[in-house]
């Protein structure tokens, strides 16, 4: 079935530092969104991205997907301690598909 | 509140008993998934339901699991005779309809089995 990997698992950054999350798919995907679930939390939707090589920012947030639509990645500028929480990929495997395959995040933490 | 409503919000159960956990979507959806969360995991898709109708179970474990959408009320996923391995967070999402929309999450059910 379908896989969807994250990478870093845990990342330890400074305020102020960047960050960066890498998701792939074992297999094509029609789409694929980003959620953030803060400690103790439920995930909130973040953004979905649908085309090839699409990139979309959310102020300090950047959302790229990759050309051959089986990889994605998140990058945050300049963290804040609000940005603390897990992110995760969540991928549907075809048109059509109504089966969320999650990574298993990546769990952030800042220090302030 | 016009999001996904799930209730309650912490369940504490001892091994043996049934565990009911309820959803209600965000208004103008039809369409209900349940999801499963294991400690430092991701979310497991379990089941996908519409009004009265499973569409997808092939998340769900073949025992003691099941999951309903009535025609009025709210979704339902009954866990009976739990087992400690059953605990878990176990969230809901709605969308208004299927075929790769984004899904709304609930704030989730904490399942604690003693």
């Amino acid at each position: 079935g379908q896989q969807v990997m994250q990478i870093p698992q845990y990342q330890h950054v400074q305020e102020g530092e960047d960050f960066t999350t890498y998701c792939n798919s074992s297999t094509t995907l029609s789409n694929i969104q980003w959620y953030k679930q803060r400690p103790g939390g439920h995930p909130v939707f973040l953004i979905q991205l649908v085309k090839s090589g699409e990139v979309k920012k959310q102020k300090r947030l950047t959302f790229q997907f990759g050309e051959a639509k089986k990889n994605s990645s998140l990058h945050i500028t300049a963290t804040q301690t609000t940005d603390v929480g897990t992110y995760f990929c969540a991928g549907y495997s075809g048109a059509g598909s109504y089966q969320l395959t999650f990574g298993k995040g990546t769990k952030l933490s800042v220090i302030p | 509140n016009a999001g996904v409503m799930q209730n309650p919000r912490h369940l504490v159960r001892r091994r043996g008993q049934e565990a009911r956990l309820r959803c209600s979507p965000m208004k103008g959806h039809s369409h209900v998934y349940w999801y499963r969360q294991l400690p430092e995991e991701g979310l497991k898709f379990m089941v996908y339901l519409q009004k009265e109708n499973i569409i997808d179970e092939s998340g769900m474990p073949k025992e003691r699991f099941s999951a309903e959408f009535p025609k009025e009320g709210p979704s339902i996923l009954r866990i009976q005779q739990v087992v400690r391995g059953d605990s878990a967070a176990y969230f809901c999402a709605s969308s208004p309809t299927a075929s790769s929309e984004t899904q709304y999450f609930g704030p989730g059910t904490r399942l604690l089995v003693l």
